[in-house]
C-alpha cells in the first residue's frame, strides 16, 4: 500500500537553529514528490516538487532534496515567519491522487 | 480568479442534514481534487475530475458523498445525512492537465452538530 511518512510531528527551534525535516515514501511509480506549507485555517501552499533522486530545489530559507526513499526539507537560519505545517505528498503513477504524509508542525521562536 | 476558490469557508449543519460545497478551480485548470482534513490528521484524498473522462471516486468514504463537476468548471461536493464524523475541512485543489502541482483552495470548515 502506498504511504507517506513525515517525521518528526512536531518541532520547535530557535531563530537561527536550521534543521531538516523528513519525508519517507513508499509508493509504486513515483511520479513525482510535493512539498506543501499550510498556515493554521488556510489551505496547502505549493512550495516544491522533486522528480528524481538527487535533484534538489531550493526557497530563500528553504531547500528539498530527494532519495529513492525519502525527501528532506532542509530549514537554514529560519525566522519566526516560518513557523507552519510542512506537508510532504506523493504521486503515485498508478494513481489520480496525491498521498499526503500527516505533516510537520514547525515553531521558530525569536 | 486568481485562485482556487471555494464557498463557504465555514458551513455548521445539524446531524441528518444534507450539505453542498462549491469550489472555483483556477481558469484553465482542467483536473479538480476534493480532499478531507481531520483536525490532526494528514490530508484524505476523495475525488478526482480530469477534463470530460469519468471521475476517479474511489477516496469517498460512503455513498452518502457526491461530486460533479459541470461544464468542466466548477464542482460541488455534496454530503447527504450529515454525521459528526463528517466534521473536517474540506479542501478543493486544481492543476493544469498534464502537471500534477495542485493549487489548494482555503478550504471549507464543516462542524455537525
Amino acid at each position: 500500500e502506498d504511504q507517506v511518512t513525515q517525521s518528526p510531528e512536531a518541532l520547535r527551534l530557535q531563530e537561527g537553529e536550521s534543521s531538516s525535516l523528513n519525508c519517507s515514501y513508499t509508493v509504486s511509480g513515483l511520479r513525482g514528490l510535493f512539498w506543501y506549507r499550510q498556515d493554521p485555517g488556510k489551505g496547502p501552499e505549493f512550495l516544491f516538487t522533486l522528480y528524481s533522486a538527487g535533484e534538489e530545489k531550493e526557497k530563500e530559507r528553504l531547500k528539498a532534496t530527494l532519495t529513492k526513499k525519502e525527501s528532506f526539507l532542509h530549514i537554514t537560519a529560519p525566522k519566526p515567519e516560518d513557523s507552519a505545517t510542512y506537508l510532504c505528498a506523493a504521486f503515485s503513477g498508478g494513481y489520480n491522487k496525491l498521498i499526503f504524509g500527516a505533516g510537520t508542525r514547525l515553531a521558530v521562536h525569536p | 480568479g486568481a485562485g482556487v476558490s471555494q464557498s463557504p469557508s465555514n458551513k455548521v449543519t445539524e446531524k441528518g442534514k444534507d450539505v453542498e460545497l462549491r469550489c472555483d478551480p483556477i481558469s484553465g485548470h482542467t483536473a479538480l481534487y476534493w480532499y478531507r482534513q481531520s483536525l490532526g490528521q494528514g490530508l484524505e484524498f476523495l475525488i478526482y475530475f480530469q477534463g470530460n473522462s469519468a471521475p476517479d471516486k474511489s477516496g469517498l468514504p460512503s455513498d452518502r458523498f457526491s461530486a460533479e463537476r459541470t461544464g468542466g468548471s466548477v464542482s460541488t461536493l455534496t454530503i447527504q445525512r450529515t454525521q459528526q464524523e463528517d466534521s473536517a475541512v474540506y479542501l478543493c485543489a486544481s492543476s493544469l492537465v498534464g502537471s500534477r502541482e495542485a493549487f489548494f483552495g482555503q478550504g471549507t470548515r464543516l462542524t455537525v452538530v
